[in-house]
Formats: C-alpha cells, structure tokens, sequence
C-alpha cells in the first residue's frame, strides 16, 4: 500500500507570497491529483494528472512532480486560498484510493 | 449542474446497521464509477468504497471490507452504502463522490455535502 506525506502539516502564508506544498509517495506513482476543502465545505477537485487546473482554479495555482515527489504551488497567495489540500493517488490492482494526511493553508 | 446530495445519517450504535443514500443529478449517472469517502472529525480523508459503472465491480479498503457493501440503483441515479456492525472508529462524515469520466477511475471530481454518522451508545 503507498503511503503519502504531505508537508508541511500547517502554514501560514501572507498575501503576496509564494507557497509551495508537498507530497511524498512511498512508491513511485504515475500522477497525483490535489483537492482544496475549506471549512464546513466538502473537498473539490483542484488539480488533477498532476498539473492540470481542475475547472475554475485560478492560474496563480499549478502542480508538478513525478515518482515519488510531488507539489502544489500558489504563485501568489490570496486570502480565498486560506484552505486544507490534499493529495490522492490511485493504484490499479487493486483499485484502491489514498490520500495525504492534508495541508492547512492559513493567513498571515 | 451535478449535484450529489446524500441522507441517510444519524446516531446509530455500535454493533448495528445503517443505510446511506446519494442521489445524483445534472448528469448521466450510469457512466459513471462511484465511490463514498468518509472523513473522521478534525480529521483527513479516508476512501471507503467505489463501484463500477453497472455495479458489477466494488472495491473496498481493508477498513471496511466485509463490513460494508457499496451498491447502485442506475434507474433511479442512486448510489447506496450498507454499513453493518458499525464501529465508533466509523464516526464520521461521509461523502458521496463521482469519480472522472473513463474506464479508469483515478481521482473524485465532484462531491456531495456529506452526511454525518455517529456511532455511539
């Protein structure tokens, strides 16, 4: 079973900065797929195949990686960004679905 | 619009039995693999189960596995989730999700408001 990290476990970013948020696999998987949940909301689809914006994702977001190393980055953060993302992956056989223990974005 | 709204939830205690449904709408619901994700107060996500598109494949972490029994009603865009001897480790929001278009499910690209079970005595 792969096992993801996510780290850091909290930051706190202000307004203007660049934030960057990872995602360690302990195998090497083909994509990873991130979802933002704010509080009280359900999570959503934010990037999928590692780097593609889900719909409605602003560009200031993007993603990379491959093996076991993977990343969200904000360009700029923005207060609307204040959020919880987690990574996800997927394994074939047999299907199963993990995900990162998530990431808490918060203002400065 | 896709929308996913699920009932079902409550109190229940341990030991017993509870029976979670998810209606979808704004798309073609038997297209589409679907999955419940659970996520335990103040805590992560946690995958629970995922059907195929006819029913005829379900899949289920090691967590829940002869416990609970994920099914679907494609007349009625309803998705089910059957969760028998229930555990207070199983106390949490559940979600019900749709996974991407295709053959191959990979990821969750919409998701429901999520229904609360509490399993207590």
């Amino acid at each position: 079973e792969i096992v993801l990290t996510q780290s850091p476990t909290t930051i706190a970013a202000s307004p203007g900065e660049k934030v960057t948020i990872t995602c360690r696999a302990s195998s090497s998987v083909s994509y990873m797929y991130w979802y933002q949940q704010k509080s009280g909301a359900s999570p959503k689809l934010w990037i999928y195949d590692t780097s593609k914006l889900a719909s409605g994702v602003p560009n200031r977001f993007s993603g990379s990686g491959s093996g076991t190393s993977y990343s969200l980055t904000i360009n700029t953060m923005e207060t609307e960004d204040a959020a919880t993302y987690y990574c996800q992956q997927w394994s074939s056989t047999p299907p199963t679905f993990t995900f990162g223990s998530g990431t808490k974005l918060e203002i400065k | 619009e896709v929308q996913l709204v699920e009932s079902g939830g409550g109190l229940v205690q341990p030991g017993r039995s509870l029976k979670l449904s998810c209606a979808a709408s704004g798309f073609t619901f038997s297209n589409y693999y679907m999955a419940w994700v659970r996520q335990a107060p103040k805590k992560g996500l946690e995958w629970v189960a995922t059907i195929s598109t006819s029913g005829s494949r379900t899949y289920y972490p090691d967590s829940v596995k002869g416990r609970f029994t994920i099914s679907r009603d494609n007349a009625k865009s309803s998705l089910y989730l059957q969760m028998n001897s229930l555990k207070s480790e199983d106390t949490a929001t559940y979600y019900c999700a749709r996974h991407r278009a295709g053959i191959t499910p990979y990821y969750f690209d919409y998701w429901g408001q999520g229904v609360m079970v509490t399993v207590s005595s």
